[in-house]
């Protein structure tokens, strides 16, 4: 079975300041990594995702995630944010093979950014 | 296009009433799928299907029903509400793995 573990509940920081959200993921073959973001009172939108290839991905609005494999993770990072991404965060994973359908999510990751 | 379409969006129940929730999608997606969203729960998968007259439980599925009688509509259904279904519910369509999900507005669900 696969899982997914967000360290990080709530994240507060202010604007210009650097994020990085930990996600690890449990499964034992190859896998399919997403992060998802929600604004305040909308629906979750695909931020970026990870298939094969380049472990370092980039995605929509300055956001980057980078794979690896060893520890199993999937973090995503921003360097300098701004109160607009003040949303939540989740990470999925899905694993490949295995009749594996679904991907499973995270808890999420509540981010305010003070302006 | 409108994507996933989700109806209602809001609604309010008295125990034991019962309801169905409406998703469309106009994206020819084979896969489709409901989840509940609670406060430090995150999302949970109630139930999934991967085909026109298919549905498959999913990790919460207890006081729920579904149909796929038409690829692009997914109905869920409560029977007999209770508070606990309390929850945001969101609707969601995928062309299936690897491909990324497409989600609903949510139907904002309070059972009293």
């Amino acid at each position: 079975a696969q899982s997914v573990s967000q360290h990080n509940h709530h994240v507060i920081l202010s604007e210009a300041a650097s994020l990085e959200l930990g996600c690890n993921y449990s499964y034992g073959g190859t896998v399919n990594l997403f992060w998802y973001v929600q604004y305040p009172g909308q629906h979750l939108q695909l931020l970026l995702k990870y298939f094969s290839g380049d472990p370092l991905v980039k995605g929509i609005k300055g956001f980057e995630a980078e794979f690896i494999k060893s520890k199993f993770s999937f973090n995503l990072r921003k360097p300098s944010v701004q109160w607009s991404d003040t949303a939540e965060y989740f990470c999925a994973v899905n694993g490949v093979g295995g009749g594996s359908y679904i991907p499973t999510f995270g808890r999420g990751t509540s981010l305010i950014v003070h302006p | 296009n409108a994507g996933v379409t989700q109806t209602p969006k809001f609604r309010v129940l008295k125990t034991g009433q019962s309801m169905t929730l409406l998703c469309a999608q106009d994206m020819n997606h084979e896969y489709m799928y409901w989840y509940r969203q609670d406060p430090g729960m995150g999302l949970r998968l109630i139930h999934y299907s991967v085909g026109e007259g298919t549905t498959a439980k999913g990790e919460v599925p207890d006081g729920y029903n579904v149909s796929r009688l038409k690829k692009q509509n997914f109905l869920l259904g409560l029977e007999s509400a209770a508070p606990s279904q309390t929850s945001v519910y969101f609707c969601a369509s995928s062309y299936g793995p690897p491909s990324p999900l497409h989600f609903g507005n949510g139907t904002r669900l309070t059972v009293t």
